[in-house]
């Protein structure tokens, strides 16, 4: 069964810190990762992709890869309380499926 | 800006009764997914289509469930006979290849009662 692995938090952050969001995967041949945002009962909405090793930075976000050691990771700077969500980690299978983490959710403290 | 839509935005329906949740996708998009999502829990993967079969389900799409994309802009998921436990949002993504981004529509919200 493959995985895609988060801890559920929540994680609390003072508002202007740096929230860090880790997650795991175990399908190997996975190809693109993802992170979504979803606050309480909306959709998902997508906010930073990453397909190579390494970081990808987009405004106050960046994404890390490290395929050998099947890591993802979500870096928000300058923490806002509207980045209060939760955050969905997901990667892109080699059989037509995107699977999800289960979320973390974050909390920043005004 | 392009957008994923989903019809109704929310649908109470009986045990037992057949439902068909509509999507429109993304115009250029050729991967289409329906995802669900019970309340307070993880978002699930149901089924991937393209070229106008599924391409991959998970054991949740059993034989209560079936997808079709009957005219060139809609894409639809019947579940044949509700159940209480199908009560859920349901999300449908579009993208332009299978590596790229998927983009969600609002969801429909499916109550059984």
């Amino acid at each position: 069964q493959k995985e895609v692995e988060q801890n559920s938090g929540p994680l609390s952050v003072p508002e202007g810190a740096i929230a860090s969001l880790n997650c795991t995967y175990s399908d190997r041949g996975s190809q693109s990762f993802f992170w979504y945002r979803q606050y309480s009962g909306k959709s998902p909405e997508l906010i930073m992709f990453i397909y190579s090793n390494g970081d990808k930075e987009d405004g106050r976000f960046t994404a890390q890869l490290n395929k050998a050691s099947q890591y993802v990771s979500l870096l928000i700077r300058d923490s806002q309380p509207s980045d209060s969500a939760t955050y969905l980690c997901a990667v892109a299978e080699e059989d037509d499926k995107i699977i999800f983490g289960k979320g973390t959710r974050l909390h920043i403290l005004p | 800006e392009p957008e994923v839509t989903q019809t109704p935005s929310h649908q109470v329906t009986q045990m037992g009764q057949e439902v068909i949740l509509r999507c429109v996708p993304i115009s250029n998009h050729l991967y289409f997914y329906w995802y669900r999502q019970i309340l307070g829990q993880k978002v699930e993967f149901l089924v991937s289509f393209y070229n106008n079969e599924i391409s991959e389900k998970s054991e949740i799409f059993d034989d209560q469930f079936s997808v079709e994309r009957p005219d060139g802009s809609n894409f639809t998921l019947k579940i044949r006979s509700t159940k209480l436990e199908d009560s859920a949002m349901y999300f449908c993504a579009s993208s332009e290849t299978v590596e790229a981004e998927a983009f969600f529509g609002q969801g429909t919200r499916l109550t059984v009662v």
